[in-house]
């Protein structure tokens, strides 16, 4: 079973649009770590946001923001009037530490596409 | 500040080839990672290295893949013989400590095998 699971593998959207990007997770730790990255066209990956465990407070960035609860073990992310330069993948990814160290498993991925 | 370095760029070998990839990561980082990414995939951690020493290379092929850590600054990965499977960009990886913390990624060196 995927540990980190990102249903949508495409979205396509027209710009100013609002997008929300899927992330469930399955772990048993009690404690544990939830990011977002974000991979443009050039191929680096770009740090968004560290969560942990403990902390369900939803956060906004600017026209991000994320929706962290753990009742349905998922931690949504949100881009309130999607622009041209939002495009990329994004990756939900997950950190274990008392069952896998700290490795980062990451989900497939979700390709957004934001339109003219 | 200087971002994670990664060298080549682009490689491309036949099968049964030897290649070798270079990272320098971010100054004071204690904490290396590479990872692979398979087009269309999400990038799967090959080994760890806390300063010199490796604290997870559970995921990484040791039959065909090595890397080290010289003196807890830069690093290489090779792979030896090449498959055509191993067609994919190898991402490094640099961290203050741990990755509870945030990883800063390399632009990665695409791999690949005719």
């Amino acid at each position: 079973a995927q540990k980190v699971t990102q249903a949508q593998t495409e979205i396509s959207v027209v710009e100013k649009e609002d997008v929300t990007l899927d992330c469930v997770y399955e772990t048993r730790d009690t404690t544990y770590y939830l990011f977002w990255y974000k991979q443009p066209p050039s191929g680096e990956l770009v740090f968004l946001i560290r969560r942990n465990s403990f902390d369900e407070q939803n956060e906004i960035s600017g026209r991000y923001s994320w929706n962290f609860q753990k009742s349905t073990s998922s931690f949504n992310f949100t881009i309130t009037a999607s622009q041209v330069v939002d495009s990329a993948v994004y990756f939900c990814a997950l950190s274990e530490p008392e069952t896998s160290g700290s490795r980062l498993t990451f989900g497939e991925g979700t390709q957004l596409t934001v339109n003219p | 500040e200087a971002g994670v370095a990664q060298s080549p760029r682009y490689k491309i070998i036949e099968k049964r080839q030897s290649v070798a990839f270079w990272c320098n990561p971010i100054s004071g980082h204690a904490t290396l990672y590479w990872y692979q990414q398979i087009l269309g995939q999400g990038p799967k951690l090959l080994i760890q290295f806390q300063n010199n020493g490796v604290v997870d290379d559970s995921q990484l092929p040791k039959d065909r893949f090595s890397a080290e850590r010289l003196k807890g600054v830069d690093s290489t990965l090779k792979i030896q013989p090449a498959k055509l499977e191993d067609s994919a960009v190898y991402l490094c990886a640099s961290s203050f400590r741990d990755s509870y913390n945030e990883q800063f990624f390399g632009p990665g060196t695409r791999l690949t095998v005719l």
